[in-house]
């Protein structure tokens, strides 16, 4: 049950977009269509962003957006603001059938 | 609204045992798969455990298989974790999460309740 691999850091200015990758295998995130994105503040509870690759739960801004190609999943940010800074962690189901998540990545909007 | 409590928690020594509890408001809990995720202090999610709804297909990630056991009380509403020999690695906060419903994202997250191993 390996961590999926995300950078541990990104930054952006605000009104910019920013990428962060998460990248699995064949056996989590190449294998299906059921990778998820959370957002969390210091000291505040994970929040689902984006569900199933790229669908976004109600009242999640339309400024994040998910994609995938091959093992690599991706979560967008753009038009950062202030208020988009903090960790976020992928997700994906596995063949195995446990879930897994990403290291976490820090985003600082400079 | 979906409201979910975590209990339990606290300090415990080396090899001890506690049972972590979820009481469940506001959806169907008999129809949704259930989840504990776990934070170490300062460190990044690990998911822990899944329950199916009808509790047939239960899943452990191999850091805590034959130590914790997951368990439900749909009558209840209820969602339990019982935690035996614990380590220091063990401590975190400990979420009480829903699956998302026929799919395999966490979209309701508890405050979490904290477990301390230390001596």
């Amino acid at each position: 049950q390996s961590a999926l691999t995300q950078p541990a850091s990104v930054s952006g200015s605000p009104g910019q977009s920013i990428t962060i990758s998460c990248t699995g295998t064949s056996s989590d995130v190449g294998g299906y269509n059921y990778v998820s994105w959370y957002q969390q503040h210091p000291g505040k509870v994970p929040k689902l962003m984006i569900y199933d690759v790229s669908n976004r739960p109600s009242g999640v801004s339309n400024r994040f957006s998910g994609s995938k190609s091959g093992n690599t999943a991706s979560l967008t940010i753009s038009g950062l603001q202030a208020e988009d800074e903090a960790d976020y962690y992928c997700s994906s189901y596995t063949s195995t059938g446990p879930r897994v998540f990403g290291g976490g990545t820090k985003l600082t909007v400079l | 609204e979906v409201q979910l409590v975590e209990s339990g928690g606290g300090l415990v020594k080396p090899g001890g045992s506690l049972r972590l509890s979820c009481a469940a408001s506001g959806f169907t809990f008999s129809s949704y798969n259930m989840n504990w995720v776990r934070q170490a202090p300062g460190k990044g999610l690990e998911w822990v455990s899944s329950i199916s709804s009808s509790t047939i297909y239960i899943y452990y990630a191999d850091s805590v298989k034959g130590r914790f056991t997951i368990s439900r009380d749909n009558a209840k509403n209820s969602l339990y974790l019982q935690v035996n020999s614990l380590r220091a690695e063990d401590t975190a906060v400990y979420y009480c999460v829903r699956a998302g419903s026929g799919s395999y994202y966490f979209d309701y997250w508890g405050q979490g309740t904290l477990v301390t191993v230390s001596s």
